[in-house]
């Protein structure tokens, strides 16, 4: 079974550019996950997706990041335009759906895209 | 709110030595509670987890027991080896609508053979 799988890796881009994250979840996973983590803090919530709607986007720092997951599958983070502190580490995370609603279900994370603007 | 705090690393010990790593949490509700942790190159992966109170997680020779009475949730494993050097996170997961799960910012780990 494929893990869940974020392209690219590393990013280095000036501030001022666009920049656009992929990550592809794990079939059949409903739920999907943004995250980041800047130099050595903690790891921020950015949204949630169930399918392809967005259940709490609370974490999202400001109208410059729009995350789109059309179709219910693979799911994009572009950032436009990129600031000097929107570098970090981009996580992304899928889980199944919990029927009744659990809240003990495990996350799947990818390696994550590793951001840079100079 | 919701958050975890859990201790600064870097943490270095020898390889045999004895590890804990503390972490605290607020919440609101019942969370669950959960240790994640990442190697080098590698994304996150579950270590443990326990969903409520007196509960205890293991694998690996990690351990971990949900304390409601002290909010807290420390990681502990007897005799470290090299290949458990990484970045362990403590992780807590709310209903807040949905479900979130909200990490701590994570201890590093280096075990010297």
């Amino acid at each position: 079974e494929a893990g869940v799988t974020q392209f690219p890796s590393h990013s280095v881009i000036e501030k001022g550019q666009t920049v656009t994250l992929r990550c592809d979840p794990i079939s059949g996973h409903d739920n999907l996950y943004w995250y980041r983590r800047v130099m050595g803090k903690e790891i921020k919530f950015l949204l949630h997706f169930v399918k392809e709607s967005k259940q709490d986007e609370s974490g999202m720092p400001n109208n410059r990041f729009l995350a789109e997951r059309t179709g219910g599958t693979y799911s994009t983070l572009k950032v436009q335009p990129a600031e000097l502190e929107d570098s970090g580490v981009y996580f992304c995370a899928s889980s199944q759906a919990s029927p009744g609603g659990r809240n003990s279900e495990k996350l799947f994370f990818g390696s994550g895209t590793q951001l840079s603007v100079l | 709110g919701n958050s975890v705090t859990q201790m600064e690393g870097p943490v270095t010990l020898s390889e045999e030595a004895f590890l804990t790593i503390n972490c605290t949490y607020t919440a609101t509700g019942y969370p669950s509670l959960f240790w994640y942790v990442q190697y080098p190159g590698e994304g996150l992966q579950l270590l443990l987890k326990a969903t409520k109170a007196d509960d205890k997680g293991s694998n690996k020779g990690f351990e971990a027991t949900y304390r409601k009475e002290t909010t807290s949730f420390h990681l502990e494993k007897g005799s470290v080896q090299v290949s458990d050097s990484a970045v362990y996170f403590c992780a807590l997961t709310v209903n807040t609508g949905g479900f979130k799960t909200i990490f701590g910012a994570g201890t590093r780990l280096f075990v010297k053979a």
